[in-house]
């Protein structure tokens, strides 16, 4: 069976330290892989994204995600949290290379503390 | 300019009523979707409509239906609205089907079925 798992509903760090925000997949196949962004009452932003070339990803607002095979892994990271990221983040996958049929975590709500 | 819209922002309606919401994109894209985000926040894509071609998600219940008049626009109707359909509803447009293409999306139709 083809799955998302974000790991964490919930992460909170305090502004200007590190973020990790944990995704695993299970594929038989090699799926592209995204990670979007929610913030309160808006639609989604893409973040970045991973289609089979280079295996880290920088995207936009300083994140950037590494895809693990090995560990069927695409952790979302951030150097040091800014205010501005508390927001919704949604890892999610395609297993076939067709939009028709991309599937979302269950999202990880971050919040940052000043 | 605001590339993808719905309209209304809000929506509350009674339980039996049939419901319209409307998308707009002023990115020339080929493609838009339908999702529904329920109250946990959990995704589910619902339609992907591609130059005229529609893809119907099994799992959406044939009281919902897509129309697109063009393709910048592609509208929801619902007929005999029940209590479950309450959820914030996002329209999405992108240049393909492919997955590795960015979805844009609006802001978001808030639905509540009383």
């Amino acid at each position: 069976a083809q799955s998302v798992t974000q790991l964490d509903s919930h992460v909170s760090v305090s502004e200007g330290t590190p973020v990790l925000l944990r995704c695993n997949y299970s594929s038989s196949y090699s799926p592209s892989l995204f990670w979007y962004v929610q913030h309160p009452n808006k639609g989604l932003q893409l973040l970045l994204k991973y289609t089979s070339a280079a295996t880290l990803v920088k995207g936009i607002n300083g994140f950037e995600a590494e895809f693990k095979k090995s560990e069927t892994s695409f952790h979302l990271t951030k150097p040091s949290a800014h205010m501005s990221d508390a927001a919704e983040y949604f890892c999610v996958v395609s297993f076939s290379g067709s939009a028709r049929q991309l599937t979302f975590g269950s999202g990880t709500q971050l919040t940052v503390l000043p | 300019d605001t590339a993808v819209s719905q309209t209304p922002k809000y929506l509350v309606t009674q339980m039996g009523n049939d419901k319209s919401i409307k998308c707009e994109q002023n990115l020339g894209h080929d493609t838009m979707y339908w999702y529904k985000q329920d109250s946990k926040k959990f995704l589910k894509i619902m339609f992907s409509y591609n130059n005229k071609e529609l893809i119907i998600n099994e799992t959406v219940p044939n009281r919902f239906s897509p129309k697109s008049p063009d393709k910048a626009h592609l509208n929801l109707h619902i007929n005999s609205l029940e209590l479950g359909d309450s959820a914030v509803y996002f329209c999405a447009s992108s240049q393909g089907l492919a997955a590795a293409y960015e979805q844009y999306f609006g802001p978001g139709t808030r639905l509540t079925v009383t």
